[in-house]
């Protein structure tokens, strides 16, 4: 079973609308995070925030905010005031605990986000 | 620069040759992570460092994959006896520890077996 699942394979979105691109999650463990990362078309990987599995309040870091409902397990992303910059690849990601005392980290298979002018 | 930098940016290789791909993270940086993107896919992730030690290697596909790290800063993935399904870009990443969230990422080598 996918551990992390991203139903979206692509989305698009007029300029200055917001988006949701989904993710949901799939673990037996108590405390885990969750990443939502941006893949630009030049390849680099950049952290976009971050939620934490005992974190009360859905966590922001500006125009990113990242829809956290543990009971349906799912880390929606939404970005506010889409730009043209944002058109990129977007993947979900989990980090889970070991049995060692050691991280794990598992991602999703991406949603390509491209923003219409 | 003071990104996390990698080499060498492409490498094509024979089959059945080895490979050695180096990672120089984010001075100041203890934790190291290596992953591999193939094609169209997401990350996959391979293992970790704290330090110089490699607490899990579970996530290497398999036993011709290794991977060390010396002197707490440069590491080299390497794979021996490439085949054909090693195509991929690996992937680093450093961050301050590994209890640390954000993880910085390198620009990737791009590995073609041929």
């Amino acid at each position: 079973a996918q551990k992390i699942t991203q139903t979206q394979p692509g989305m698009f979105v007029q300029e200055k609308e917001a988006v949701t691109l989904d993710c949901t999650y799939d673990t037996s463990d108590q405390s885990y995070g969750l990443f939502w990362y941006k893949q630009p078309s030049s390849g680099e990987m950049i952290f976009l925030i971050y939620q934490g599995s005992y974190d009360e309040q859905n966590a922001t870091e500006g125009r990113y905010s990242l829809n956290f409902q543990k009971a349906r397990k799912s880390a929606n992303l939404v970005i506010s005031a889409s730009q043209l910059g944002d058109s990129a690849m977007y993947f979900c990601a989990m980090r889970e605990g070991t049995a060692s005392g050691t991280y794990k980290y598992i991602f999703g298979t991406g949603t390509r986000l491209k923003v219409l002018a | 620069g003071a990104g996390v930098s990698q080499s060498p940016s492409n490498k094509v290789t024979e089959k059945g040759k080895d490979v050695e791909l180096r990672c120089d993270p984010i001075s100041g940086h203890t934790a190291l992570y290596w992953y591999r993107q193939s094609l169209g896919q997401g990350l996959e992730f391979l293992i970790y460092f704290q330090g110089n030690s490699a607490p899990d290697k579970s996530g290497l596909p398999s036993d011709r994959f290794s991977a060390e790290r010396t002197g707490g800063s440069v590491s080299t993935l390497t794979i021996q006896r490439t085949q054909q399904e090693d195509s991929a870009v690996y992937l680093c990443a450093s961050s301050f520890n590994q209890w640390t969230v954000e993880q910085y990422f390198g620009p990737g080598t791009r590995l073609t077996v041929t």
